[in-house]
């Protein structure tokens, strides 16, 4: 089973807060948990990523905290920024081949 | 990570003719992958570019609406065929680094609109 639900749809949050953005799987054979981050016209960014042995991983203001036995893992933005608002996607690895969630659009506002 | 690039970045196409995209990376990568991102949505794998053999589709993806070439490790083209209104979508190449994460890492994309 290759589903990913990623929650929520769309995010509104001024300018400080910290949004946080779950994802949810079923496979238990995903290898690799990355977040990435997309604006528009452009491809999607590798932002941060762990492996199922660790359980929180901080690269700056982003954080992700990832929960094995639940199989969900989550991002948060500390401290956000209006150049934090895009559209973000959880995208589990199994052999490879990225699974992508259905994305959260994120406003921050000023 | 790689530098990626895509072309053409946006094209207008009639229904019925076909359309190449290319991928250039500017280091030799192991795995290439081509997606589609239809307006508004999530991306959806197409297949995996392999070199020197054909390429491995996704379910829902056929062949001879989408062939592949891989000649060699730091280049791709995709040729969406048969072109439909349907078609109009973002095709982006990806690319595995191989390191120790083996991140994927994404071009900017073609932006297909098919009339």
């Amino acid at each position: 089973q290759q589903q990913v639900k990623q929650s929520p749809q769309s995010l509104i949050v001024q300018k400080g807060g910290i949004p946080i953005i779950n994802c949810a799987y079923e496979n238990t054979a995903f290898d690799y948990f990355p977040w990435y981050q997309q604006f528009p016209g452009k491809g999607p960014a590798l932002l941060i990523a762990i492996r199922p042995d660790v359980s929180e991983k901080k690269e700056g203001r982003f954080t992700i905290s990832f929960n094995k036995s639940a199989k969900q893992f989550s991002l948060h933005i500390m401290d956000s920024q209006p150049g934090d608002s895009a559209t973000y996607f959880c995208a589990p690895r199994h052999f490879q081949k990225l699974v992508f969630g259905t994305g959260t659009r994120l406003l921050v506002s000023p | 990570s790689a530098v990626i690039s895509q072309k053409p970045s946006r094209d207008i196409c009639q229904r019925g003719t076909s359309l190449t995209i290319q991928c250039q990376v500017d280091s030799q990568v192991t795995m290439m992958f081509w997606y589609r991102q239809q307006p508004g949505q999530s991306l959806t794998l197409i297949a995996t570019a392999n070199q020197g053999s054909e390429a491995t589709y996704e379910s829902g993806f056929v062949i001879d609406k989408f062939p592949i070439s891989r000649p060699n490790l730091t280049f791709s083209t995709l040729t969406v065929s048969n072109m439909s209104p349907e078609d109009s979508s973002i095709y982006l190449c990806s690319v595995g680094t191989g390191g120790a994460y083996d991140e994927q890492f994404f071009g900017p994309g073609t932006r297909l609109t098919v009339l």
